[in-house]
């Protein structure tokens, strides 16, 4: 079971948004800035989409936005497009010391 | 452009040692602030973080793991390794290697995964 809390699945159609939710608790996403998302298509390397909440890398497009409300994180994707079909997954730092790295289960995003 | 890409047997047994390494291209291991990760992913589950080393030679590991696991740091080869021992089918996965930002505490190179199997 993993730390955080993702849906299994999302889908959506081209052109219209989607939101992915990442539940955790106060100490990690509740209590810190550090939730990060990751885009993964099946055997490839995962890619890094955004960081610390908001933040995203050079060359990543704008349609990604991430958000962040009590223990709960969200990416947004807006103006769906069939490259975006992967699995999506979040991350946080965690205050736990034995455990300073926490992942959500994942959500597959489907592109009807 | 930083690349990472992980090395090593395909197939372990039972109660063996996973020995696995990451070769750092496009930037040195020691430079800068990183932690060197390893991730796995079972299949059909999320994500699982095993551990990390940093560039000063500290290392965290999950708990859930610590008592097989070892990650060792080679600069002079821009390398770092995962040792896991006593290994079970539980085992099973797709193990990556990534740089993780101190800054921002989050992975910002990845390597592409590799496949390791515990089969007799």
């Amino acid at each position: 079971q993993s730390a955080l809390t993702q849906p299994a699945s999302v889908s959506g159609s081209p052109g219209q948004s989607i939101t992915i939710s990442c539940t955790g608790t106060s100490s990690d996403i509740g209590d810190y800035n550090y939730v990060s998302w990751y885009q993964h298509h099946p055997g490839k390397a995962p890619e890094l989409m955004i960081y610390e909440v908001t933040n995203r890398p050079s060359g990543v497009s704008n349609r990604f936005s991430g958000s962040k409300s009590g223990n709960t994180a969200s990416l947004t994707i807006s103006g769906l497009q069939a490259e975006d079909e992967a699995n999506y997954y979040c991350s946080s730092y965690s205050s736990n010391n034995s455990l300073p790295v926490v992942f959500g289960g994942g959500t597959k995003l489907t592109v009807l | 452009q930083v690349q990472l890409q992980e090395s090593g047997p395909g197939l372990v047994k039972p109660s063996q040692t996973l020995s696995l390494t990451c070769t750092v291209s496009g930037g040195s291991i020691s430079s800068g602030s990183y932690y060197w990760s390893w991730i796995r992913q079972p299949a059909e589950k999320g994500l699982e973080w095993i551990g990390r080393i940093y560039t000063s030679g500290s290392t965290n590991y999950n708990p859930s793991l610590k008592s097989r696991v070892t990650i060792s740091v080679d600069t002079s080869k821009n390398q770092f390794s995962l040792r896991l021992t006593s290994v079970t089918a539980a085992d099973t996965a797709v193990y990556y290697c990534a740089r993780h930002r101190a800054e921002t505490l989050s992975f910002d190179y990845w390597g592409q995964g590799t496949l390791v199997t515990v089969s007799s």
